[in-house]
């Protein structure tokens, strides 16, 4: 059975504190990893997807790297506005249906 | 381009009664997905469409139905409501094509109370 885990269950930084979410999976044949921003009471927002171990994605003041085991959500000098519930989320290879497994996300509050 | 809706916004039923949550996708995407989140958990998944088929079931039972449409919209019924269903769900659409993982894009999500 496909498992993530995500680390810490919540963050509090200052406004310009980089720091690292973390995502621990375990699937047999990775098809994709995905990163979602989600807002209170509203969807997940798509950030990224990554494919295979060693790659890497930016956009803004963040970058996500993946391994064979965890990937990484790096937040360099976070500001108030990247409070939010980031959720990581794997999909195997070879099952039916586009199923994501979803990990408990990070709730990450940046004060000014 | 529309992103993916969902209808209604909010709803409140009462134990042993049944619903129907509505989903219109992006344009351009063949493929529907439906995700349950509880209050502070991750999204879980409930099944997928695809060419008006169900093509995928996560761990829910038959109680939970759906439907897609020609148009690629879709519904999310479920029968005798019970405390445990109420939750926030989870509309996904994608464009699915064989050998890649193509990234799901949600709706807003319809926050479901049941008492």
């Amino acid at each position: 059975e496909d498992q993530v885990t995500q680390s810490p269950e919540a963050l509090r930084l200052q406004e310009g504190e980089s720091s690292s979410l973390n995502c621990s999976y375990t699937v047999s044949g990775l098809r994709g990893l995905f990163w979602y921003r989600q807002d209170p009471g509203k969807g997940p927002e798509f950030l990224f997807t990554l494919y295979s171990a060693g790659e890497e994605k930016e956009k803004e003041r963040l970058k996500a790297t993946l391994t064979k085991k965890e990937s990484f959500l790096h937040i360099t000098a976070p500001k108030p506005e990247d409070s939010a519930t980031y959720l990581c989320a794997v999909r195997r290879r070879g099952n039916a249906g586009n199923m994501l497994t979803f990990g408990g996300g990070t709730r990450l509050m940046v004060k000014p | 381009e529309t992103g993916v809706t969902q209808s209604p916004t909010h709803l409140i039923k009462t134990r042993g009664q049944q619903v129907t949550l509505r989903c219109s996708s992006q344009s351009g995407h063949n493929t529907v997905s439906w995700y349950q989140q509880a209050l502070g958990q991750g999204p879980q998944f409930i099944f997928q469409y695809y060419r008006e088929e169900e093509n995928g079931r996560g761990n829910f039972p038959p109680r939970f139905s759906g439907l897609q449409f020609p148009n690629y919209s879709s519904e999310l019924n479920v029968n005798a409501l019970e405390l445990d269903d109420s939750a926030l769900y989870l509309c996904a659409s994608s464009q699915e094509r064989s050998g890649t993982a193509y990234e799901q894009y949600f709706g807003p999500g319809t926050r479901l109370t049941v008492t």
